[in-house]
């Protein structure tokens, strides 16, 4: 069964500190992964999209990796800021166009 | 541009009664997308349209029927509202449905059926 599964399900982190979320699938074949940003009471918004020749993609102080072997994935935040609280999620596409989307990370910053 | 444009925000229903969702994207977008967001769990396709004049089932179709009105508008109703079916709506929409196309959601609608 295709899934993605995000750990850990909530997060909380001191303004300014770094933290890593991660996201372990079993979709196969895999097409490309995304990560999304979700601010409370809002839509998705993609942050970064990785294809299985992909390694690290970055966009500003998010960084996220994957290993295609392994079929892992993680995002890097760095120097957090409280607008980076929110929920990540992880999503997977299969070539079939089928998407998979995970549960998502719940990320407080605190002051 | 703004993007795709979700109404209501917020509605609360009684068991049995109808209503439809709106939603309208001003991207130009081919493929658009009906999802529903539980606590705990990740977005479910409820219905997609990949094109205008078409429509197909998604993951979770039951107790919902969907319309792609135009090339713009896709709307979502429920026939007969059940409290299983208190949940938030989004809605999305893509150029296509290849695999480098982004989906886009709108701002979702926070249904309660009681």
């Amino acid at each position: 069964k295709n899934q993605v599964e995000q750990s850990p399900q909530s997060l909380i982190i001191l303004e300014g500190k770094n933290c890593t979320l991660q996201c372990n699938y079993t979709v196969s074949p895999f097409s490309n992964l995304r990560w999304y940003k979700q601010d409370t009471g809002r839509g998705p918004v993609s942050l970064t999209i990785m294809t299985f020749s992909e390694n690290t993609k970055s966009n500003g102080r998010y960084t996220a990796t994957l290993d295609a072997d392994t079929k892992q994935s993680s995002l890097h935040i760095t120097a957090s800021q409280l607008s980076d609280s929110a929920s990540y999620i992880c999503v997977v596409k299969a070539p079939s166009f089928k998407t998979i989307f995970g549960a998502g990370t719940r990320l407080f910053v605190k002051a | 541009n703004a993007g795709v444009t979700q109404t209501p925000k917020f509605q609360v229903l009684k068991t049995g009664q109808s209503m439809t969702l709106q939603c309208a994207q001003d991207m130009n977008h081919n493929s658009m997308y009906w999802y529903r967001q539980d606590p705990g769990m990740g977005l479910r396709l409820i219905y997609y349209s990949a094109s205008e004049g078409t429509t197909d089932k998604g993951e979770v179709p039951n107790g919902y029927n969907v319309s792609r009105l135009n090339k713009r508008e896709f709307s979502l109703r429920l026939e007969s509202a059940a409290p299983s079916q208190t949940s938030v709506y989004f809605c999305a929409s893509s150029a296509g449905q290849g695999r480098s196309y982004e989906q886009y959601f709108g701002p979702g609608t926070r249904l309660t059926v009681t």
